[in-house]
Formats: structure tokens, sequence, C-alpha cells
């Protein structure tokens, strides 16, 4: 089963801070994702990645970058964090291969996010 | 952009009952149709998924799809506590997943 790994687990961060989220997935998957989710709702498409060097704006990407340095690594940072980032953020890859599995994603765990 | 919609938003059923969760979407190119389900403080993770019309099951879960309709529903034969979840549907279009804001399932005992 594919696996994916985010850190850290937990951040607190201060208004005007720098953060940046990790990802790692070790299943060569080329696509990878980051999400948002607040409290009771779905999932906010941030960024995502069709390879190593690229990155694609999603849904709601201002405020946010993302960075893929290689196949297996994908990063969100946020320059300049605000408490409206606050958030639990979630990390998926995915085959780009054709066929009905182009859909699955497989998640990490999550990053609990809270900026004061 | 794709539009995908899930009702209801939120269902209370009993042990034992049938449970019927809707996802609309907007594309009718759409070529992939998934559930995922998020139990709390988890991650999301695939749970079944269909890219034909018509029916497929898995054990107490079916999926049904009807894409002139722009339709697709899960439903829970004989709902268990551990179904209780935050279940998301996703479609593939464009090049993207697209996912719905969710249905939050609780069946009491």
């Amino acid at each position: 089963e594919a696996a994916v790994t985010q850190s850290p687990r937990n951040k607190v961060a201060v208004t005007g801070g720098k953060v940046t989220l990790s990802c790692n997935q070790t299943n060569n998957h080329n696509n990878m994702y980051w999400y948002r989710q607040d409290t009771g709702h779905g999932l906010r498409l941030i960024h995502y990645s069709y390879g190593a060097g690229s990155t694609e704006k999603g849904d709601i990407p201002d405020g946010y970058k993302a960075s893929r340095p290689s196949q297996e690594n994908f990063s969100l940072i946020l320059e300049l964090a605000t408490p409206s980032q606050t958030s639990v953020y979630f990390c998926a890859s995915g085959d780009a291969a054709g066929g009905v599995n182009y859909a699955e994603q497989f998640f990490g765990p999550g990053t609990r996010l809270t900026v004061l | 952009q794709q539009n995908v919609q899930q009702s209801p938003e939120s269902l209370i059923v009993p042990e034992g009952a049938r449970t019927s969760l809707n996802c609309t979407f907007s594309d009718s190119a759409s070529q992939y149709f998934w559930w995922y389900r998020q139990h709390s403080g988890k991650a999301p993770k695939a749970l079944m998924s269909i890219f034909s019309n018509g029916e497929k099951e898995e054990g107490r879960f079916t999926i049904h799809l009807n894409k002139a309709s722009l339709h697709f529903s899960l439903h829970i034969r004989d709902s268990q506590p551990s179904d209780s979840a935050l279940y998301l549907c996703a479609v593939r279009g464009n090049n993207r997943i697209f996912f719905g804001d969710g249905t939050q399932l609780v069946v009491k005992p």
C-alpha cells in the first residue's frame, strides 16, 4: 500500500512567521497534492505537482507556495503565516498512468497547523 | 470547472439501517468516480470506485452511477457504528480530481 508521510504532525506558528510543511512518498507516484481541511468540511486543493520540478496552482493557492525538488518530496510553504491558515493540511500522492487507479489518491496522516 | 456536490450534509441513522449518500457532478466528460471515507482524526482513504454506468457491489457497500443524470451514489447495507465517518465523493475530470464537501454519517447503536 502507498506510504505517504508528513512532518511535522503538529505545528504552532506565530502570525507573520514562515512555515514549511513537508511530505514524502515512497511509491514512485508522479502526482502529489496539498489540501487543507477545515473542521467538518471537505478537502480544498492548494497546489499540486505532476513530477519533480513542477508545481501547479489549485483552487486556493493564495498565501501558499509549493516546491517539488524530487519525485519523493513535496513541500508547502507559508511565507507569512496568518491565523486564517489555521487548518489541517493533507498531502496525497497518486499514479499518473491511465485507468481507474488514476483517480485514487493516497493520503498522509495530516499536519495540524495553528497560527496564533 | 467541475462542480461536485454532495447530499445530505449530515445523516444520523440507527444501526442496521440502509444508508444512501449522493453525489452530483457537472462535467459530462468525467471518467472515474470514487468514494473516500475519513474517520475522525484520520486521513481520507479510498473506499471504492466505478467508471461505467451501472452498479458495483463490494460487501455491504454498493455504488450506482448514472452519467446521463450526472449522479452517483453510495449505499450502505446494514449500517454499523464503525461506518460513522465523513464520506467524500471524488470525480476525475480536466486532468485532476475534484472532491465534494462530504457527508458526515453517524450510525447510532
